[in-house]
Formats: structure tokens, sequence, C-alpha cells
């Protein structure tokens, strides 16, 4: 069964540096997201992905956050400057449609959990 | 923003039944969803309602929808340790991204 993969699981860094989460989403999918978890709240909107431009944005993918479909399988997430309040489980979803349209479901990665030390 | 919430934790024993509850406050949705995410994976997505329907059966989920109170449920029969995992609840409008809650652990012990 085709599933969205994520790496790495588990990314430990120092604050300030950059990271770069890495997705693959599956293939004939044409819908991108990333959302984020801090430990014990809930699961936050960051970002979606469609046509090789951002769809949508939260308040919460300000200009620290970017991200990008370098080529035809994989999907980044890139944190400048990471600081201790980043460190949060990351999950990528990809969907056939938009999310919120009728039967369209998303497809989650493993998710990768980022610290901020 | 629209919120959902949940509650964190439910412990039942095996071949009860489980019921987990969560309130929404978008009186516009139009779905609202179950995903299910079993350790090391991603969310998987349950089972999903219309905001005009009041229940949903499908083999050991029921999914009761109450539109007046913005209270949503899920309950699973014969709660089996296979069903150990962290159910998250959802809402959105059509055509919008869902709104999650932070999920809801269930704990099967025999």
């Amino acid at each position: 069964e085709p599933e969205v993969t994520q790496t790495p699981s588990h990314q430990v860094t120092q604050m300030g540096q950059e990271v770069i989460l890495r997705c693959v989403p599956i293939s004939n999918h044409l819908y991108f997201y990333w959302y984020r978890q801090i430990l014990g709240q809930k699961v936050e909107f960051l970002v979606s992905f469609y046509n090789n431009e951002i769809s949508e944005k939260s308040e919460i993918f300000d200009d620290q956050f970017s991200v990008e479909r370098p080529d035809g399988s994989n999907f980044t997430l890139k944190i400048r400057s990471t600081k201790l309040e980043d460190s949060a489980m990351y999950f990528c979803a990809s969907s056939e449609r938009q999310q919120g349209s009728l039967g369209t479901e998303a497809f989650f990665g493993q998710g990768t959990r980022l610290t901020v030390v | 923003g629209e919120d959902v919430e949940q509650s964190l934790f439910l412990s039942v024993r095996e071949g009860d039944s489980s019921v987990i509850n969560c309130t929404y406050t978008d009186s516009s949705s139009t779905y609202l969803y179950w995903y299910k995410q079993e350790p090391g994976a991603g969310l998987q997505l349950l089972t999903y309602i219309f905001s005009n329907m009041d229940m949903k059966q499908d083999q050991r989920l029921t999914v009761l929808l109450n539109k007046k109170d913005k209270h949503l449920s899920l309950r699973i029969a014969d709660t089996q340790t296979g069903d150990s995992a962290i159910y998250f609840c959802a809402e959105s409008r059509e055509g919008y991204i869902p709104t999650f809650g932070r999920g809801t652990s269930l704990i099967v012990h025999p």
C-alpha cells in the first residue's frame, strides 16, 4: 500500500541552526501539507502546497519556515534559525484532492520528532 | 479560530466498549473526522461523517454527532489491544483544511 515517508524519524539540533525535514508523498497525489504537534498540544496546520506553490499557510508559518519540492518526489520543510519552541513532531501529509473536499483523505507520514537544544 | 477539544487519555478493559468524545466550535463544519495513529505510524483516516448526519456505523465503530451541542463521539465495540492508539478528532468546512484536536490516547488493558 502506498504511504508517505518522512526522514529522519528524529532530529536533534542546536538552537539557531537550520534544519530540513524531508518527506516523500504518495506518487499520484497533488496536494502536500506540513503539520506540527508540540508535545501535549493539538496537531496544527502549517502549510499546504499545490502546483509548485504555497496554496495556504497558517500564522505559524512565518519567514522562518519555507517549503520546497526540489524534484518530482521530495517535499521538504526548512526551518531557519531554530528556536527551542520549534521542538515538536512534524507531520507531512499528501492527498489526491484538496483536503476538506468531498471524500478526500489525507495520508500522513509517521512524523519527524524535532528536538531543539 | 476554530477549536477542537478532546480528552488526553482513556483506559478501558479488553472486550469493553470505548467511547472517545470530542467537542468543536465551528457551527459551519461540513465534515467531522476520526483519525487513528498507531505507534510509529502516521495518522490514518478511520471514518468521517457529514454534518447533516447524526450517526454512522462501520463494523465495530459507531460515530455519533450532536450538531446542536457540537459534540462528536467515537464508540469502539469489543475493544481489542490492537485498538490501542491515539485517536484524533478533526472538523472542516467544505474545501477548508481540517482543524485537529490534540488526540486521545486509548489504552486497552487485559
